[in-house]
């Protein structure tokens, strides 16, 4: 079954505003990843919050996580033109049998717009 | 720099006509995914390797196969590849198993004809 689900599908800016995106999932977790792809490439890496976490930064990355509403949101700060890619959330399966597989949501593709 | 390699980006095969598609890795991990991943949609884990050990998804057709002859390499065989089978297919690695995060490779781009 799947795990995550993403909101909005579609998200347009203009450079230099900030992007929200929402992910919930079902079940209870260990970790929550988020990843970028570019179009027609593979998955790059971005951010890992343990269930224990409730805020994690890198650069202009923000991500939350709210394991009591089952939710996390990824919030890009002043947004260039070469974020425009697909953003996706991954999440590894039920806490009490973990298998440290991950399954990704549906994904929210960002325009930013010089 | 470490890194994962996919060969060819591009693959282009018939109609039941069987297709390998490569991986390899720099990174010395132990586990190795192949997902598939259709236009607009989630990544799907097909199978993964931890060292040697073969793990397969339930809802993965008998048609996908996979090998993984060392520590560096893995392969994905399809064995008669249907239309529904063209995707992009993305090869992944992670250190170890349980809660780290996967490195992708450029992906390959199959067509069938």
């Amino acid at each position: 079954s799947q795990q995550g689900e993403e909101d909005p599908q579609a998200l347009s800016i203009q450079e230099g505003e900030n992007a929200t995106m929402n992910c919930s999932y079902k079940t209870s977790i260990n970790n929550l990843q988020w990843y970028r792809q570019n179009s027609g490439r593979g998955l790059v890496h971005l951010i890992l919050i343990r269930s224990n976490e409730r805020e994690k930064h890198s650069g202009r990355l923000r991500v939350t996580l709210d394991t009591s509403k089952k939710s996390s949101s990824l919030l890009i700060t002043a947004s260039r033109a070469a974020d425009t890619a697909s953003y996706f959330c991954a999440t590894d399966g039920e806490g009490s049998s973990n298998t440290g597989k991950l399954i990704f949501g549906q994904g929210t593709t960002l325009q930013v717009k010089p | 720099d470490a890194m994962v390699i996919q060969n060819p980006r591009y693959q282009v095969t018939q109609f039941g006509k069987p297709v390998t598609l490569s991986c390899s890795q720099t990174l010395n991990h132990n586990v190795m995914y192949w997902y598939q991943q259709k236009s607009s949609q989630a990544p799907k884990l097909l199978f993964h390797y931890y060292d040697k050990d073969f793990n397969n998804e339930a809802d993965t057709p008998d048609n996908f196969q996979s090998r993984r002859p060392n520590t560096s390499f893995c392969f994905l065989d399809i064995r008669s590849p249907g239309l529904g089978d063209a995707a992009m297919y993305l090869c992944a690695t992670s250190r170890d198993w349980f809660s780290y995060e996967q490195y992708f490779g450029p992906g390959t781009r199959l067509t069938v004809t």
